[in-house]
């Protein structure tokens, strides 16, 4: 595609249950990123995946966070047993191997009610 | 720990002035540095970056001026617009490694 595409864009869900948010990076891009941004706030970093493996998962913040990405492409990332803490906008990048720049998909805004 | 430091948090520019915003990283083997700009809604955006054998590049209205033996680097717009209101992130990278970013400037222009 044009660029970066998440989805859902919105998604509310009930405190307990289970979300997966999807990214679609730009065809051809190796690197792919998982930020999370809370309302007003910075970047706060996840995970990071070079083809299917993530040399750097040390942003997840608890077991209930779980990431894959499959053929090089598409990932998603899994919320377990979800809660009030984990509302924020989910924002994906991604950019080619080494130092390029890095697109940002619009995100998608999780609500935990 | 914070490898990326940006200031100021907030910042508040007339119309045709000039916004300075600063960072300052930790890392040397950064090697790659973007600003990102982001508006209310959407995802950030690249504006500008450097690499360290420069010390200043200019895409229009931008300018990233970097001093490597201090380890930092800062954003200037000139001619500040109101369409320039928005939050800025500047990052670092080095590597195959992952993109840090700064705290993030929320940026206002005042008529």
């Amino acid at each position: 595609g044009a660029g970066v595409s998440q989805s859902p864009s919105n998604k509310v869900t009930e405190k307990g249950k289970d979300v997966e948010l999807r990214c679609d990076p730009i065809s051809g891009h190796t690197a792919l990123y998982w930020y999370r941004q809370s309302l007003g706030q910075g970047l706060e970093f996840l995970i990071y995946f070079q083809g299917n493996s993530a040399p750097d998962k040390s942003g997840l913040p608890s077991d209930r966070f779980s990431a894959e990405r499959t053929g090089g492409s598409v990932s998603t990332l899994t919320i377990q047993r979800t809660q009030q803490e984990d509302s924020a906008v989910y924002l994906c990048a991604s950019s080619l191997q080494g130092n390029t720049e890095a697109f940002f998909g619009q995100g998608t805004r999780l609500t935990v009610v | 720990q914070q490898q990326v430091k940006q200031s100021p948090q907030s910042l508040i520019v007339q119309k045709g002035g000039i916004s300075i915003i600063n960072c300052a990283y930790e890392n040397t083997a950064f090697d790659y540095f973007p600003w990102y700009q982001q508006f209310p809604g959407k995802g950030p955006a690249l504006l500008i970056a450097i690499r360290p054998d420069v010390s200043e590049k200019k895409e229009g209205r931008f300018t990233i001026s970097f001093n490597k033996s201090a380890k930092q680097f800062s954003l200037h717009i000139m001619d500040s617009q109101p369409g320039d209101s928005a939050t800025y992130f500047c990052a670092a990278k080095g590597g195959n490694e992952k993109l840090t970013f700064g705290t993030g400037t929320r940026l206002t222009i005042i008529p």
